[in-house]
């Protein structure tokens, strides 16, 4: 699986959009890129996933780059329950398993 | 999205029993379950592959014979870890992979709460 690095922390002031950065400069073109958030002493919870175009859901917005070497998780507007760890997760289609890197720890701020 | 539920939360016992943990996909079936640990302020470890029907596979590293893994349908996987030693407290997190999404590669994998061990 391709590595990926994320900033170890970063804050965001509530309601404003919280942009999370990820760096996969080494992902292949059959990866996924997956995003997880994991509230303190909670299980990881599934928010967005895409392989080359751009993905929205109700949650968030996943921006990836051209070449694919980086993407950005956005949250439009953090509110304070956003505060969590987020993981940037690459994953080959067809192969199952999730290797968690260090994440980003997102502290929303009142 | 998919509910995966764990049973217990939490558990305590003491050094030298086993516990058995229980994970089970809610609303779709899982022919697929992984087993996560996680220690305090660190990421989370993958341990093992449960598929439903067949033995595990185990990441390297973790000791088949201490955490055994049980796939008996397609909605439960158990976890036992034997012999807990207080080493073995952390918290153990199951996932399943819901792979009737639809199109190629729209699968993913979603998360039970987890289930904190302490061993005294």
């Amino acid at each position: 699986d391709a590595k990926t690095t994320q900033p170890t922390s970063m804050d965001c002031a509530e309601g404003r959009a919280a942009n999370l950065p990820c760096n996969h400069s080494t992902i292949s073109g059959n990866e996924y890129v997956y995003w997880y958030r994991q509230i303190h002493s909670q299980g990881p919870q599934y928010i967005i996933h895409g392989l080359k175009n751009n993905e929205t859901n109700e949650m968030a917005s996943l921006i990836i780059t051209e070449d694919r070497k980086s993407s950005t998780l956005i949250l439009p507007h953090a509110t304070l329950r956003d505060t969590a760890v987020y993981y940037c997760i690459v994953r080959v289609v067809g192969f199952n398993k999730f290797y968690f890197g260090s994440g980003t720890k997102l502290n929303v701020k009142p | 999205g998919a509910v995966v539920s764990q049973h217990p939360s939490w558990v305590i016992c003491k050094s030298g029993t086993s516990v058995k943990i229980e994970c089970r996909s809610l609303d779709f079936q899982a022919t697929t379950m992984f087993w996560y640990r996680q220690f305090p302020k660190q990421s989370l470890m993958l341990m093992a592959t449960s598929n439903e029907g067949s033995k595990a596979t185990y990441e390297q590293g973790v000791e088949k014979d201490k955490f055994l893994i049980n796939h008996a349908s397609l909605t439960l996987s158990t976890l036992t870890v034997t012999s807990a030693h207080p080493e073995d407290s952390s918290f153990y997190i199951c996932s399943a992979r819901d792979g009737v999404s639809g199109r190629l590669g729209m699968e993913t994998q979603y998360f039970g709460p987890g289930t904190r061990l302490l061993v005294l």
